[in-house]
């Protein structure tokens, strides 16, 4: 079974970045939409950006952009995500998700198989 | 954006009970809507695409209707590990955006 398994937790300064990994346990990669979707403390889910590896062209929410950057490694089949200028309203869970492994929507953004996540702690 | 409002925002319910939950969209989102169920502790599960299609593994209580701006996810008959939260996710106008969820609880 595919699992996504993400980089660990990190505590960070406000003003400062935090880049967190995503790469697959097994299985597809590089041809699916892959999310990044975070979680505020007892909050709702956020979609914040994704890419295609296979054609690398990241894209975001409006209210990220200037801030996040998603990048992907096609030889290692790995997702980055890089939040810059974090506040403390950042501190979140944050998730990489793989799309839906059928032809017809696996480039869509939904989110089929999901991170283990990554806890980003913003504090002085 | 495209706001999801779901309603209600939380639903008591008991074991053998029929749960509906509403998603209704800021704009048409065509069919393009998907449903999430998120326990404590635990990242989300995709249970629902495209309205009306299970994702892999999602057993057959699970259905879910509508079209353009109002959607619905029905659990006919309710297990006690169905009490959760509940999402939906619109991909048809860009960005994606979630609804607030709605909690599911005994």
């Amino acid at each position: 079974q595919v699992q996504l398994v993400q980089s660990g937790a990190e505590v960070k300064k406000p003003g400062s970045s935090v880049r967190v990994s995503c790469r697959p346990s097994g299985g597809p990669f590089n041809n699916f939409a892959i999310s990044w979707v975070r979680q505020a403390p007892g909050q709702g889910l956020e979609w914040m950006g994704g890419i295609i590896p296979l054609f690398g062209t990241p894209h975001y929410a409006q209210k990220f952009r200037g801030r996040v950057s998603v990048t992907a490694d096609k030889a290692t089949s790995t997702a980055y995500m890089e939040l810059s200028s974090l506040r403390s309203e950042d501190t979140a869970v944050y998730y990489c998700a793989r799309g839906i492994d059928i032809p017809q929507v696996q480039h869509y953004y939904y989110m089929d198989v999901w991170g283990t996540g990554t806890t980003v702690t913003v504090s002085s | 954006e495209t706001v999801l409002t779901q309603s209600p925002a939380t639903l008591s319910l008991s074991p053998g009970e029929r749960a509906t939950l509403s998603c209704r969209a800021s704009q048409t989102v065509s069919s393009s809507l998907a449903w999430y169920q998120q326990k404590p502790g635990q990242a989300p599960r995709l249970l629902i695409y495209d309205t009306s299609d299970r994702a892999t593994g999602v057993p057959g209580r699970f259905t879910a209707s509508g079209s353009g701006t109002d959607f619905t996810l029905t659990i006919s008959t309710l297990e006690p590990e169905d009490f959760a939260v509940y999402y939906c996710q619109q991909r048809a106008v860009w960005p994606p955006t979630f609804g607030g969820g709605t909690r599911v609880e005994i």
